[in-house]
């Protein structure tokens, strides 16, 4: 039972333009949200992350949202590089009933973004 | 952002031969994980340790074992290696109260 999915294998973008890359969850007990990129061959980097407290983050040019009710979160990267180009993964943490963090993520299978010239 | 590293960055080897894949991060994160990745898939935790002399399995079984007998070391080892063994191999840290975890660059790992 897949909890993180991410419904979009590949997003293409022009360079310049926004990139909404979606992240869907089943479990309500997740209360911590992180973006990674990654690239091949190499571990993933963290980008940005959000608290289950909040429903939007912002760092440069990329900001998350949650959207708590509907078990959902975006990253938006605008404008868009090529340098951008990816796989992106959402991961998910949760806390236990005495709100100690399992510190365990879960996560997404991965968007891969191609951000063209 | 943590330090981590890991070695070998690419390792191709034989049916049946013993392994031992090295994570080391200098942050003093009390913290780490190893995670599995195959090509196109998530990635699923196989082992972490909350500090010294503790381990425990992760979410997706594994006949990898780890140690954790200093805070700054975390190897993960295969007894016989097998071609099902084949993967990415990512090592990660985060510190106590924060939720971020910080990956090694990974071991692509080939078993012929």
């Amino acid at each position: 039972d897949q909890q993180v999915k991410q419904n979009s294998p590949s997003l293409s973008v022009q360079e310049g333009r926004i990139s909404i890359l979606n992240c869907d969850y089943t479990n309500s007990m997740f209360d911590y949200f992180l973006w990674y990129k990654k690239y091949p061959a190499e571990g993933p980097t963290f980008l940005i992350s959000i608290s289950s407290i909040k429903d939007k983050n912002e760092d440069g040019r990329f900001t998350v949202f949650l959207n708590k009710s509907a078990k959902h979160l975006s990253l938006h990267i605008v404008p868009s590089q090529p340098g951008d180009s990816a796989v992106y993964f959402c991961a998910a943490s949760a806390k236990d009933a005495g709100g100690t963090s399992y510190g365990k993520l879960t996560f997404g299978q991965g968007t891969i973004l191609t951000v063209h010239p | 952002e943590a330090d981590i590293y890991q070695t070998p960055r690419y390792l191709v080897i034989g049916t049946g031969k013993k392994i031992t894949l090295e994570c080391s991060q200098t942050m003093g994160h009390d913290k780490m994980y190893w995670y599995q990745q195959d090509p196109g898939m998530e990635l699923h935790l196989i082992h972490y340790s909350y500090g010294v002399n503790s381990t425990e399995k992760g979410d997706l079984s594994s006949e990898s074992t780890v140690s954790r007998i200093r805070t700054e070391h975390f190897p993960l080892t295969l007894e016989s290696a097998r071609p099902s063994h084949t993967s990415q191999y990512l090592c990660a840290s985060r510190e106590t109260g924060q939720e971020t975890q910080y990956f090694g660059p990974g071991t692509r790992l080939l078993v012929l």
